[in-house]
């Protein structure tokens, strides 16, 4: 079975200091692993994806994610925070086989302030 | 903007009402996804749809369903309302059936069953 857990439902950073999003999965299977961004009042943005490439992700606007298979966690960072990073963050994990091909399964998300 | 449209924006209607959800995917892409934002049960996966036919289905209630037409635009129908249907509903688009390529997400429509 497919899961997310994100380990912080909320997390509050000062401008300028690194950020850490956390989140753990599980598959059955070799996973592709995403994180999406969700600004209030709008859709889901992609800021990244692992497809079993190179194991450090870079994405948009200065995040990256590390996919750590003997920890199954794919952790979100960016070294610096701004302000316009606040909003919500979803780790999600699609399977790339079975009878659920193609299906995204959510964390349930982790929303990320930012303090000036 | 992801070139995924959806309408209406809002939905204000009544318990026990009908309404229609209107999906239309990015240039070129096939396969459509619905998706359920609550509070309670975060973001699920209602069902996909590539080329015009049924291809996955996740926890889509009965009184919901879907359809793609020939043009591969998305309707999601929802039926005798109830207040625990208010939620955000997303479709989202990618080019292949597999799904493990990148979705990109409409802006939702928000739906407030009273």
């Amino acid at each position: 079975a497919q899961s997310v857990t994100q380990l912080d439902s909320h997390v509050s950073v000062s401008e300028g200091t690194p950020v850490l999003l956390r989140c753990n999965y599980s598959s059955s299977y070799s996973p592709s692993l995403f994180w999406y961004v969700q600004h209030p009042n709008k859709g889901l943005q992609l800021l990244l994806k692992y497809t079993s490439a190179a194991t450090l992700v870079k994405g948009i606007n200065g995040f990256e994610a590390e996919f750590k298979k003997s920890e199954t966690s794919f952790h979100l960072t960016k070294p610096s925070a701004h302000m316009s990073d606040a909003a919500e963050y979803f780790c999600v994990v699609i399977n790339d086989r079975g009878s659920t091909l193609g299906r995204l399964y959510f964390g349930r998300g982790t929303q990320l302030t930012v303090w000036p | 903007d992801s070139g995924v449209t959806q309408t209406p924006k809002h939905l204000i209607t009544a318990t026990g009402q009908r309404v229609t959800l209107r999906c239309s995917p990015r240039s070129g892409d096939l396969s459509v996804y619905w998706y359920q934002q609550s509070l309670d049960q975060g973001l699920q996966f209602l069902i996909q749809y590539y080329n015009g036919e049924e291809r996955a289905k996740g926890n889509i209630l009965e009184r919901f369903s879907a359809q793609q037409f020939p043009d591969l635009h998305s309707e999601l129908n929802l039926s005798s309302l109830e207040l625990g249907d208010s939620a955000l509903y997303f479709c989202a688009s990618s080019p292949t059936p597999t799904g493990t390529d990148t979705q990109y997400f409409g802006p939702g429509t928000r739906l407030t069953v009273l």
